[in-house]
């Protein structure tokens, strides 16, 4: 199994402009996760999915983030627009939540990708 | 209000010594917990976990133990050896169906050869 897959690895985009981060699930799979890490808060959840579905936007910072999950194989993470604060490494998880007690939940990551705003 | 403490930044160990990682949590409806080993510019992988129902779980050279009442686990890594050095996260989740994790800040753990 190819894992979690994250594109692009590296995006340096300056203020203001739009950013878009991609992930590919493992493949049956039917939760998805996106986490932003930074010195400051660790690692934080922004948004999960289950079945393609938003189930908690919680922890998105603002409007200017929105995600979204197309098909079981797909989401994207948007920032619009960018600013530099939103600089940090950023994290796509999947995982299967099955219906046993305690459900195992182990999610697997991907690579991340760190975004630098100037 | 961090509900999943991990209160030592970093631990640097002598090779072939014992490691031990703590992790403290605040919720008692916490169900299962795991811990995560991360490598630079790398995701955090899955490392070992253990549901509630149990005190220990043991997988080659790791151990996780949980105490319930003390609201606490440990990561025990014997022998540790240098390629164990990175950072390691606790994470928890509560819930009949539980799906999000919530993570600690991590420990970086240095194994000197």
């Amino acid at each position: 199994d190819a894992g979690v897959i994250q594109s692009p690895r590296h995006e340096v985009t300056e203020m203001g402009q739009e950013v878009t981060l991609r992930c590919k699930p493992i493949s049956g799979h039917n939760s998805l996760f996106w986490y932003r890490q930074t010195m400051m808060r660790g690692l934080e959840l922004l948004i999960y999915f289950n079945n393609n579905v938003p189930i908690d936007d919680s922890g998105m910072p603002e409007d200017r983030f929105s995600a979204k999950m197309p098909n079981a194989s797909f989401s994207t993470l948007k920032i619009q627009p960018s600013e530099p604060r939103d600089s940090a490494v950023y994290f796509c998880a999947s995982s299967l939540l099955g219906t046993s007690y305690p459900s195992k939940n182990i999610q697997y990551f991907g690579a991340g990708t760190r975004l630098s705003v100037l | 209000d961090q509900q999943v403490k991990q209160n030592s930044p970093s631990l640097s160990v002598q090779e072939g010594r014992i490691s031990i990682l703590n992790c403290d949590y605040t919720n008692s409806m916490f169900d299962y917990f795991l811990w995560y080993k991360k490598y630079p510019a790398e995701g955090p992988t899955f490392l070992i976990s253990i549901s509630s129902i149990k005190d220990k779980n043991e997988d080659g050279r790791f151990t996780v133990f949980l105490n319930k009442s003390a609201k606490h686990l440990s990561l025990h890594i014997v022998p540790s050896q240098p390629g164990d050095s990175a950072v390691y996260f606790c994470a928890a989740s509560a819930g009949e169906y539980g799906n999000k994790l919530v993570f600690g800040a991590g420990t970086i753990l240095r194994v000197k050869s």
